[in-house]
């Protein structure tokens, strides 16, 4: 059985910095490129970029640029995704995600606030 | 970059009646990088839909998509009380560069 467990919710200061992981099982970790997702509080799902296990590659959403860093440990069969310079806007459940074709498997989310 | 606009933004329907979703891209793409996903409040999105017409594993054959070039459609025959959920559109493939979501349909009970 697929499994993509993440790590528990964060509360973090404006400024701050974030990183959550993505522990997976149940299939050989370098097959798929890991996804992560991003979604506000009663609005819809936003990429915000990938990892390719295999060699490391990483392709981000032009609006995270700069900002998030996705990254892969074949060791471990986890993958990362770090978020800095938080804001309030970035208040949201992140998810991580794979598939050959379209996300077939999703993590079950992590809640990250925002707050003063 | 490809831009996603889905329609209706909400469709109150009742159990029984059947569902059409639309789904229009700025740009035309190949079918085979068009995904739907369902997604129920407090649970991660699921897979319904890839290659604008296979079912995922485990989806009903109530549940079909179609489509090409810029406009895709996911129909849902006969609703369930159970598929009253939100629905994405996901345009995917690094060839596309992204995996852009639409805003998403509301699928709610009449």
């Amino acid at each position: 059985e697929v499994q993509l467990v993440q790590s528990g919710a964060e509360v973090k200061k404006p400024g701050a910095t974030v990183k959550i992981s993505c522990k997976v099982s149940g299939y050989t970790f370098t097959d798929y490129n890991m996804h992560w997702v991003q979604q506000a509080p009663g609005k819809g799902l936003e990429w915000m970029g990938l990892v390719d296990p295999e060699d490391g590659e990483t392709i981000y959403a032009e609006k995270f640029q700069g900002r998030v860093t996705i990254t892969a440990d074949t060791s471990t069969d986890t993958t990362y995704m770090e978020l800095s310079s938080l804001r309030s806007e970035d208040t949201a459940v992140y998810y991580c995600a794979t598939g050959w074709s379209g996300f077939f498997y999703w993590g079950q989310g992590t809640l990250v606030t925002v707050s003063s | 970059e490809i831009v996603l606009t889905q329609s209706p933004g909400t469709l109150s329907l009742s159990p029984g009646e059947r569902a059409t979703l639309s789904c229009r891209a700025s740009q035309s793409f190949s079918s085979s990088y068009l995904a739907w996903y369902q997604q129920k409040p407090g649970q991660a999105p699921r897979l319904l839909i890839y290659g604008a017409s296979s079912r995922a594993t485990g989806i009903p054959d109530r549940f079909s998509g179609s489509g090409s070039g810029t406009d895709f459609t996911l129909t849902i025959s006969r609703l369930e009380p159970e598929d009253f959920a939100v629905y994405y559109c996901q345009q995917y493939g690094r060839s596309l560069s992204g995996f852009t979501f639409g805003p998403g349909t509301k699928v709610d009970i009449k």
